[in-house]
């Protein structure tokens, strides 16, 4: 079946450091890929998303790059903010006769000044 | 206005209880869902809706019970609560079709003692 791995936090960094949070998925057929965001106390938020090979998803400063070769979805950034505590979830969308969206178990985010 | 919302935000309630989470989203899409959050964070679907038919049921004991009554409701029922039910529960919907963001609700803090 489809899945998704995700590194596991938590990840700390300091300001204005450099983050990648790795994500590769192993899916039927050519999903589309997304990463959600979690405040804490809050739902979960859309961040970006590509839905086909070699698409750029860019929000926020955040990129992430549909790489279909190595099954990846890589989030990056290149300067992080306090704001961007938060934990991270690398999902993927297959449809195969129903819509099912897989997420990564999440990556908590801290940032420290 | 709130595009996906669900009530209660926070629920505490004693074993063997029945609850009920309301879901309504105001963004027209056809499809909606529930999520269960876990005290690790990891996302797991449960049930999934398309026009008001069910069709994704994971494996989730009967005591939960998804109701649909129209495209823009899909409220979620449990039968005589346990402990290990005490989770955060999301509820979603998008529009069906490859590609399409899936809009998530705040969550419905569940705990039983």
């Amino acid at each position: 079946g489809d899945s998704v791995t995700q590194m596991e936090g938590p990840v700390t960094l300091s300001e204005e450091a450099f983050l990648t949070i790795n994500c590769t998925y192993t899916a039927t057929g050519y999903p589309s890929l997304f990463w959600y965001v979690q405040y804490p106390g809050e739902g979960l938020q859309l961040l970006l998303k590509a839905t086909k090979a070699d698409d750029k998803g860019s929000n926020k400063g955040f990129e992430a790059t549909y790489r279909k070769e190595t099954t990846s979805f890589h989030l990056e950034k290149g300067s992080v903010q306090v704001s961007d505590s938060a934990v991270y979830f690398c999902a993927l969308l297959t449809l195969d006769g129903y819509q099912k969206v897989t997420f990564g178990i999440g990556t908590k985010l801290q940032v420290i000044p | 206005d709130t595009a996906v919302s669900q009530t209660p935000k926070y629920l505490v309630t004693q074993m063997g209880n029945d609850k009920s989470i309301k879901c309504e989203q105001n963004l027209g899409h056809d499809t909606m869902y529930w999520y269960k959050q876990d005290s690790k964070k990891f996302l797991k679907i449960m049930f999934s809706y398309n026009n008001k038919e069910l069709i994704i049921n994971e494996t989730v004991p009967n005591r939960f019970s998804p109701k649909s009554p129209d495209k823009a409701h899909l409220n979620l029922h449990i039968n005589s609560l346990e402990l290990g039910d005490s989770a955060v529960y999301f509820c979603a919907s998008s529009d069906w079709g490859s590609g399409n963001t899936i809009y998530f609700g705040e969550g419905s803090w569940l705990t039983v003692v």
